[in-house]
């Protein structure tokens, strides 16, 4: 168990539709971190918070957006779905906003139908 | 453009012998490089990783090496156990940030009796 939880486990929804994607980082951790993992990819790095504050930006669509809250969870809002964000959505959290030592949790499996 | 390639989707080692997964990379600019194990239905968990300074780590029976002059490096379980099935993500980055690490698209070992 690395610390990190992430809600739902498994999604399915309709193309067009919008999803939320939630994460509590490990205790103490302030950077949250979004990846994507699509069939036979690798994990494309999305998006990074530290302290509720932007810090990085990936791959990441403008149909999808993230925020981190002050109690430090991080919510991953995915809009007109299609069906290629079928996916494997992973948040990780840190300590710092640097370093590369990361904690992933299980992930959010999204289905698009 | 793929800057982490893992050319072997999938690789089968008997109990007992060495496993070597591969990777190569195009980004000369890269300084660290970390690999990753994930089970199913869990998140990826920092397995070794080594910076760019060094050409070799060691952490019990897993090595790492790197060959900077062929942007390629490999990782070594001697032996092989059945709990090292799972399936081996390469990465690397370019500076300290985790937000700068790439993944390649990883390779699943198998550990057979």
């Amino acid at each position: 168990d690395s610390g990190v939880t992430q809600t739902p486990k498994h999604l399915i929804t309709a193309t067009g539709q919008r999803v939320t994607l939630r994460c509590s980082p490990r205790s103490g951790d302030l950077s949250v971190y979004w990846y994507q993992q699509s069939l036979d990819q690798g994990l494309q790095f999305l998006i990074q918070y530290y302290n509720g504050e932007e810090r990085a930006k990936g791959n990441i669509l403008e149909r999808f957006s993230a925020q981190q809250f002050p109690d430090l969870h991080s919510e991953l809002n995915l809009s007109s779905l299609e069906l290629g964000d079928s996916a494997l959505y992973f948040c990780a959290s840190s300590v710092s906003q640097g370093g590369n030592t990361i904690y992933f949790g299980e992930g959010s499996w999204l289905t698009v139908v | 453009d793929q800057q982490v390639k893992q050319n072997s989707p999938s690789l089968s080692v008997q109990e007992g012998r060495i496993s070597i997964l591969n990777c190569d990379y195009t980004n000369s600019m890269f300084d660290y490089f970390l690999w990753y194990k994930k089970y199913p239905a869990e998140g990826p968990t920092f397995l070794i990783s080594i910076s760019s300074i060094k050409d070799k780590n060691e952490d019990g029976r897993f090595t790492v090496f790197l060959n900077k002059s062929a942007k390629h490096l490999s990782l070594h379980i001697v032996p092989s156990q059945p709990g090292d099935s799972a399936v081996y993500f390469c990465a690397a980055s370019e500076g300290s940030s985790a937000s700068k690490i790439i993944f390649g698209s990883g390779t699943r070992l198998s550990i057979r009796p």
